[in-house]
């Protein structure tokens, strides 16, 4: 079965400082990838996402940045943490996204900016 | 672009009364629309999805949504509350490309 697996699930950084958030999935070759933001009364917000290793394409212009070094794996990276970064982000993957298919998330990172 | 409206950021009921969470969608063609649930600090968890395979579509702990296309909705319901639905519920639609589009959510309590 398929599992994805986000960390870390809480995370305190100052402004400032970088930030790596790391994604994997098992059990699935070949996943679209995605990141989302999730802010009080706003939603999930599409940050990222990605079709395969190397493709990546960003949703909003913002202080981060993402990657996909392998299959599945997916990285959400900044150089230099802003207040407003903070947030909840998720990841999520998906199979032949635009037939339906659901996407499966994980459990989420509380980043808290001070 | 097709985006997805959930209309009342809270909503509040009763233990035992009907649960009505509203989710209008925008889409020159029908979309695959889904349902969420989020618990507190957890991922997304998915309740039921639309595929054009049935308009009324039935999903897990006794909920269901109904697709209207004359309403452009797919509001999700339950006939009695239970404590244990209260949670955040979002609303998402798949408009044929590599994304999924949220609402912004629908927070639910659930009073005894």
């Amino acid at each position: 079965s398929q599992t994805i697996h986000q960390w870390p699930a809480t995370l305190v950084q100052p402004v400032g400082s970088p930030l790596s958030l790391e994604c994997t999935v098992e059990g699935t070759s070949n996943p679209n990838l995605y990141w989302y933001r999730q802010a009080a009364g706003r939603g999930l917000q599409l940050l990222f996402y990605s079709v395969g290793i190397g493709q990546i394409s960003s949703e909003v212009p913002q202080n981060l940045s993402a990657s996909r070094p392998q299959d599945r794996q997916f990285i959400l990276s900044s150089k230099k943490l802003l207040l407003s970064d903070s947030g909840f982000y998720l990841c999520a993957w998906s199979v032949l996204a635009g037939t339906g298919t659901e996407a499966f998330f994980g459990q989420g990172t509380r980043l808290t900016v001070v | 672009a097709q985006s997805v409206t959930q209309l009342g950021s809270h909503v509040s009921v009763s233990e035992g009364a009907l649960v009505l969470l509203r989710c209008n969608y925008s889409s020159s063609v029908p979309p695959y629309l889904f349902w969420y649930v989020q618990y507190p600090n957890q991922g997304l968890q998915l309740l039921l999805k639309y595929t054009s395979a049935a308009t009324l579509v039935k999903g897990i702990n006794g909920f269901e949504a109904e697709f209207k296309k004359s309403e452009t909705s797919f509001h999700l319901t339950k006939p009695s509350a239970h404590m244990s639905d209260a949670a955040e519920y979002f609303c998402a639609v798949s408009p044929f490309t590599d994304k999924l589009i949220f609402g912004t959510g629908t927070r639910l309590q659930v009073f005894p």
